[in-house]
């Protein structure tokens, strides 16, 4: 199992570009969440999953999108990229919820210039 | 909404002495905390979680406290070497949709 994929690694934008930050499992888990994790501030929530075709937001949602036609795949795209969304963007997936353990991917560093 | 709050920030011990990070919630019904390590370049790893109806837990050299009347948890680790350098994030849970997580401890382990 290769577990939580991540791409790209690392990305440069320039702001008002916009991007899809990729992500997939293939542990056939119902829940998928994206964080961003910026220093001093830890990982905050901005979407998150509980099945195909659900999605929900976070704490941090506003800037971003996301969908989730697959159990495999939660992408999540930058409309309108802005400097303040610079950071780390993990993707985690987990059997069916919060309460059970996260499964993190390598993380995406996004640089918004 | 749920909030965690996590002491100290950064934390240096001498190998083989014991270190603890402390954290607190805001919301009484949550009912679930993980504990989870990031190590440079990595994404997050739960090592140690506790659920609402028991008051520790242990693993080998690591250990979680939950006091739930003060809404606050604990990471204990004993012995601590050189490998136990790292970022740990607390978290906590209410129902099974949202995990809202700490704002992390930089372990840093002194040979």
């Amino acid at each position: 199992n290769a577990g939580v994929t991540q791409t790209p690694k690392f990305q440069v934008l320039k702001t008002g570009q916009s991007m899809t930050l990729q992500c997939a499992q293939d542990m056939n888990h119902e829940y998928m969440s994206w964080y961003r994790q910026d220093p001093g501030m830890g990982l905050r929530l901005i979407h998150y999953s509980v099945g195909a075709g659900i999605t929900d937001q976070g704490e941090v949602p506003n800037g971003y999108n996301v969908s989730r036609s697959t159990t495999e795949d939660f992408p999540l795209r930058l409309l309108s990229a802005a400097p303040s969304q610079t950071s780390v963007y993990f993707c985690a997936s987990s059997l069916t919820g919060g309460r059970y353990e996260q499964y993190f991917g390598p993380g995406t560093r996004l640089t918004v210039t | 909404g749920e909030n965690v709050e996590q002491h100290p920030s950064t934390l240096s011990v001498q190998e083989g002495d014991s270190a603890v990070i402390k954290c607190t919630y805001s919301d009484s019904a949550s009912n679930y905390f993980p504990w989870y390590k990031q190590e440079l370049g990595k994404g997050p790893q739960l090592i140690i979680d506790i659920r609402s109806n028991v008051g520790e837990k242990k693993d080998q050299r690591i250990a979680v406290t939950l006091n739930k009347t003060a809404k606050h948890f604990s990471l204990h680790i004993t012995e601590t070497q050189p490998e136990d350098s790292a970022v740990y994030f607390c978290a906590a849970a209410f129902g099974n949709e949202k995990l809202t997580f700490g704002t992390g401890t930089r372990l840093t382990i002194i040979p």
